[in-house]
């Protein structure tokens, strides 16, 4: 079955450079999560999409935004990065449309790593 | 406002041995309850999920937990751990309009041979 598939694994990049990752959800699926998770740390939630309307947002810097595009990818774009922004990125995407409880499921993460 | 609570930040273990870690939360509306394992340098693996019905969960790899409403709990337990069970174990709390997840800090089973 497909997953959710997140682009690209690993990313290294220099302090005050941008990034952007990438996010593919599973078919048919019309919600997705970012999360952020520091090292020793748990997953935090930054922003999440439905039909690709913002549908939340938590501890989500100003510095980063998303987006969710038509056909359901999502991308969260970073700048001006700051060595406290290196951690794993999560992806997570689900099915909640008519739904009163659902299951999200997580892509393998991005590692970026800034330097 | 939702809040999940692992207390335990360590969990050390000899193999074959039973284990339960411990996770309580918060909520204030209809509560969904999920555990997932993470493994070192990977993503975060679903264990098992508690939505409605029967209070005792059975997930993958032979853990269960079970669901206390009196006492707020949702435990991860496993009768005979093995060392491939060595990974960061979260329990989370889902709810609200857009199902987000929270987060605890996680617990770390550290099996032993």
């Amino acid at each position: 079955a497909a997953g959710v598939i997140q682009s690209p694994r690993h990313l290294i990049k220099e302090k005050r450079e941008t990034a952007t990752l990438k996010c593919y959800p599973i078919p048919r699926h019309d919600t997705v999560y970012w999360y952020q998770q520091g090292p020793g740390q748990d997953p935090q939630f930054l922003i999440s999409f439905y039909e690709k309307m913002q549908s939340d947002k938590g501890s989500i810097p100003d510095r980063f935004s998303a987006q969710q595009f038509s056909d359901y990818h999502s991308e969260l774009n970073m700048s001006s990065l700051e060595l406290g922004d290196s951690a794993l990125y999560f992806c997570a995407s689900s099915l909640v449309r008519g739904r009163r409880n659902t299951e999200a499921f997580f892509g393998q993460g991005t590692r970026l790593t800034v330097v | 406002a939702q809040s999940v609570t692992q207390l335990d930040s360590q969990v050390p273990v000899f193999e074959e041995a039973p284990v339960e870690l411990r996770c309580n939360y918060s909520s204030s509306v209809s509560v969904y309850l999920f555990w997932y394992v993470q493994y070192p340098n990977q993503g975060l693996q679903l264990l098992l999920k508690y939505l409605s019905g029967s209070t005792l969960v059975k997930g993958i790899n032979g853990f269960e937990a079970e669901f206390n409403k009196s006492q707020t709990s949702f435990h991860l337990r496993k009768p005979s751990v093995h060392i491939s069970d060595t990974a960061e174990y979260f329990c989370a709390v889902a709810g609200g309009a857009t199902n987000k997840l929270i987060f605890g800090t996680g617990t770390l089973l550290a099996v032993q041979p």
